[in-house]
């Protein structure tokens, strides 16, 4: 699976939106970008995953660029609730991907009155 | 629709004993995959099952062992306990994307 980068940290102000960056320049045609979070002491969340088109679901908005080599997760309005660690994962479906996700450090979002 | 489900939530083990984690995974999802989480390493894939055969496996000693049962139901064993074994133990259940429980805290002592 490709490698992302994401940036250790992030604020933002509670109500305002929060937009998310993921690097992922080494990504092949079926690789699916997906983004998970993870509150403290609990299991990851699924979030929202695309391949090349834009998405949203009632949680965020996925932006992938053209060129597939990076990608936006935006939470519209933040809400303290939404303090996490972002982690965005790229994976191929098959093969040696069974069941698998790759996750690296994350990005430490943390929401401000 | 009841969501994947891990017991115990809390354990405390000794060096050298073993434990056993069950991870019953959503209705009619037939994946199940475990992982550890700790703070230096990070979530780290342990194994992945799929109709009661091991498909995938990740880079762990083989003191660390699963199984699947017939109605999907997982469970992980590890053996002969080490302290760098006290992580959060965390299993998902997949028919795309996946979806994860709270995970077993396991201390070693």
């Amino acid at each position: 699976d490709a490698k992302t980068t994401q940036p250790t940290s992030m604020d933002c102000a509670e109500g305002r939106a929060a937009n998310l960056p993921c690097n992922h320049s080494t990504i092949s045609g079926n690789e699916y970008v997906y983004w998970y979070r993870q509150i403290h002491s609990q299991g990851p969340q699924y979030i929202i995953h695309g391949l090349k088109n834009n998405e949203t679901n009632e949680m965020a908005s996925l932006i992938i660029t053209e060129d597939r080599k990076s990608s936006t997760l935006i939470l519209p309005h933040a809400t303290l609730r939404d303090t996490a660690v972002y982690y965005c994962i790229v994976r191929d479906t098959g093969g040696t991907s069974y069941g698998k996700l790759t996750f690296g450090q994350g990005t430490i979002l943390t929401v401000h009155p | 629709k009841a969501g994947v489900t891990q017991t115990p939530r809390y354990l405390i083990k000794t060096r050298g004993q073993q434990v056993t984690l069950s991870c019953s995974p959503i209705s009619g999802h037939r994946s199940v995959s475990w992982y550890q989480q700790t703070p230096g390493q990070g979530l780290q894939f342990l194994f992945e099952y799929f109709s009661e055969t091991q498909r995938n496996k990740g880079n762990f000693p083989g003191r660390f062992s699963g199984r699947q049962f017939s109605n999907s139901r997982s469970e992980m064993n590890v053996s002969t306990l080490e302290l760098g074994d006290s992580a959060l133990y965390l299993c998902a259940s997949s028919l795309q994307p996946q979806h994860f429980g709270d995970g077993t805290r396991l201390s070693i002592l």
